[in-house]
């Protein structure tokens, strides 16, 4: 079955700098690869996804990048600020819509 | 719309008891997923139904672990009996097969067994 890893576990940044979270999977047929944002004590809420037609997508300071060939995609947050400390999940899914997340990444923002 | 509904919010239960957590999913999905939130293990996929009936529940832990999904705006997740390690998050999602991918979520459960 599919097997989503996602690197790093923690990151930590100034507000301001980029950050930057990296997922593989190994599952070819994987098509669809979503993005959540995870707040403390809150539901998963999705930030932004890809499909596997398209190379890279971005949504104001998010974007996320897809290499097919190597199986691996990445959320880039540029000026990142305070509010966008949380914990961030990568997944991946065929058509059929079951999603196998990644571990997650906590990132802190430092003002 | 109200979005995906979870009851209860809180549960705290002694060992050995049942559990049942609720989900109404948002009106005219037909996929419902249910999710468990460990520490240690992530998400974790346990079960998921499209149009009422179970298409995978490969991630139901063990026998303790039932769901049902009786009509197309509810469904339960049974845990008899309870034991400490099934101390969760329990999430349910729900998504529209007619659209996109995107599973919206529920707000979660928090159980803790004793």
């Amino acid at each position: 079955g599919e097997n989503v890893e996602q690197h790093p576990s923690t990151l930590s940044v100034q507000e301001g700098d980029s950050a930057v979270i990296k997922c593989t999977y190994s599952d070819s047929a994987s098509n669809y690869f979503p993005w959540y944002k995870q707040e403390l004590g809150k539901r998963p809420q999705l930030i932004i996804d890809i499909r596997s037609n398209v190379g890279e997508k971005k949504d104001q300071r998010i974007a996320v990048t897809l290499n097919k060939t190597a199986k691996h995609f990445s959320l880039h947050i540029t000026e990142t600020q305070p509010e966008d400390s949380a914990v961030y999940f990568c997944a991946a899914s065929k058509s059929q819509g079951n999603l196998i997340f990644g571990k997650g990444t906590k990132l802190s923002v430092k003002p | 719309d109200a979005g995906v509904i979870q009851s209860p919010r809180h549960e705290v239960t002694e060992m050995g008891q049942e559990v049942t957590l609720r989900c109404k999913p948002i009106s005219g999905h037909d996929y419902l997923f249910w999710y468990r939130q460990t520490m240690m293990r992530g998400l974790e996929l346990l079960i998921y139904f499209n149009n009422n009936v179970p298409i995978d529940d490969s991630g139901m832990p063990e026998d303790r672990f039932s769901a049902k999904m009786p009509n197309a705006s509810f469904s339960t997740l049974k845990i008899q009996p309870s034991e400490p390690r099934d101390s969760a998050v329990y999430f349910c999602a729900s998504r529209d097969g007619r659209g996109g991918f995107e599973q919206y979520f529920g707000p979660g459960t928090r159980l803790t067994v004793t």
